[in-house]
């Protein structure tokens, strides 16, 4: 079945550090992709998204493109703030049958002044 | 303002004790879905539902049950619940269609404890 692995945490930077999580999917077709953000104490909020190879989605200075050949969309930041600690969850939602979404199991990341 | 609520937010209950977590969503979306998070794990989808009276199972619905007789409300039952069901729930929804790349709507979330 489809599937999403993202790199195990906590990843903690200083800020103005650049940041990469890292994240590949498995799946048949062409899924869209996905990064939420999940503050502490709070639901997930989407971040960004690419709906097919070769986009790059972008919000709030981060960036992901969706890179069909490897698989992968890699979460980057050039300079992190404080404000960005909160877990990152990559999904990919299926483009066919029940258009179900499945995540990452989520990225924590800590930045410190 | 377009959001979805959850209710209770915080939950600690005893083994067997029948309980209801309520979700409600005020965009009008078709779509609506329980997921749990445990560390480690992510999110895992307990149970979706694609329209009123339309629900099916999710990756984990084992000791859960669902209804979705409005659109706009769609309430997770734990009939008997144990202990391995504490968990960091969310109700999510957005709206339906193929060929489109509509975001997912979450709740704030449900902690709950059983003892």
């Amino acid at each position: 079945g489809n599937s999403v692995t993202q790199m195990e945490g906590p990843v903690t930077l200083s800020e103005e550090a650049f940041l990469t999580i890292n994240c590949t999917y498995t799946a048949t077709g062409y899924p869209s992709l996905f990064w939420y953000v999940q503050y502490p104490g709070e639901g997930l909020q989407l971040l960004l998204k690419a709906t097919k190879a070769d986009d790059k989605g972008s919000n709030k200075g981060f960036e992901a493109t969706y890179r069909k050949e490897t698989t992968s969309f890699h979460l980057e930041k050039g300079s992190v703030q404080v404000s960005d600690s909160a877990v990152y969850f990559c999904a990919l939602r299926e483009n066919t049958g029940g258009f179900k979404t499945i995540f990452g199991a989520g990225t924590r990341l800590f930045v410190k002044a | 303002e377009a959001q979805v609520t959850q209710n209770p937010r915080y939950l600690i209950t005893v083994t067997g004790k029948k309980l209801t977590v309520t979700c409600s969503q005020n965009m009008n979306h078709e779509y609506m879905s329980w997921y749990r998070q445990d560390p480690g794990l992510g999110l895992r989808q307990i149970y979706y539902s694609m329209n009123v009276e339309v629900t099916d199972k999710g990756d984990v619905p084992e000791g859960y049950k669902v209804s979705r007789k409005e659109k706009r409300n769609f309430p997770l039952i734990l009939e008997s619940p144990s202990p391995n069901q504490t968990s960091l729930y969310f109700c999510a929804s957005r709206s339906s269609g193929a060929g489109q790349t509509y975001e997912q709507y979450f709740g704030p979330g449900t902690r709950l404890t059983v003892t």
